[in-house]
């Protein structure tokens, strides 16, 4: 149980076209869902919280145009890179938290890798 | 706020050997705290949680962790390492009112055949 999917798991697009990753939870509703960033050999970064049915919240220093989130349905959040640039090039991970969780727990997706030539 | 530090950004062990990789947190609020195993190119894998049902904590693949209030720290170890076990190794902690995690920096464990 308690399994979070992303697609695509890669994918390499030409500067200035948009991007979408999508984050499901396959077997629990998930009211949160986080958007991850991680470069090379470091740490995750927290990009924003994604709300279903409501406006993304998003951290000190990421651009809501630029990283456009949907949280449609209590499964299914998405990310949209728009008007991709090669430093845009990472990998991505989404996390979920079980809506009853009493823990926080998050589970986490396998990653998208995002190239731009 | 909560925070957590991972000492050793890298780390390597004889196969066999014993595995330490060390974590100590801040909150100001009774933690959470998380390890998690990140292989190349996937996702996060949870090891291991505690959520303050008991200090000692069991996880996959042999690992376990102890949560020492008194020194702030929630050390991951294995008393005998894998080869399989080559991965990159991350903390995390939340607080029990809020959403976020709070990542360390990560700590690269390399196991030596």
């Amino acid at each position: 149980g308690a399994v979070v999917s992303q697609h695509p798991s890669w994918v390499i697009c030409k500067s200035g076209t948009s991007v979408k990753i999508e984050c499901r939870s396959l077997d629990f509703q998930a009211t949160t869902m986080f958007w991850y960033r991680q470069f090379p050999k470091q740490s995750l970064m927290l990009m924003a919280t994604s709300n279903e049915g409501s406006k993304a919240t998003y951290e000190q220093g990421v651009e809501k145009d630029k990283f456009l989130i949907n949280h449609a349905s209590l499964t299914l959040s998405t990310l949209t890179v728009t008007s991709a640039h090669p430093e845009d090039s990472s990998f991505y991970i989404c996390s979920a938290k079980i809506d009853a969780s009493v823990h926080n727990e998050q589970f986490f997706g396998p990653g998208t890798r995002l190239t731009v030539l | 706020a909560q925070s957590v530090t991972q000492l050793g950004s890298h780390v390597s062990v004889s196969e066999g050997a014993l595995v330490l990789l060390r974590c100590n947190y801040s909150s100001s609020v009774p933690p959470y705290l998380f390890w998690y195993v990140q292989y190349p190119n996937q996702g996060l894998q949870l090891l291991l949680k505690y959520t303050s049902a008991a200090t000692l904590v069991k996880g996959i693949n042999g690992f376990e962790a102890e949560f020492k209030k008194s020194e702030t720290s929630f050390h991951l170890t294995k008393p005998s390492a894998h080869m399989s076990d080559a991965a990159e190794y991350f903390c995390a902690v939340t607080g029990r009112a809020g959403n976020q995690f709070y990542f360390g920096t990560g700590t690269s464990l390399t196991v030596i055949p």
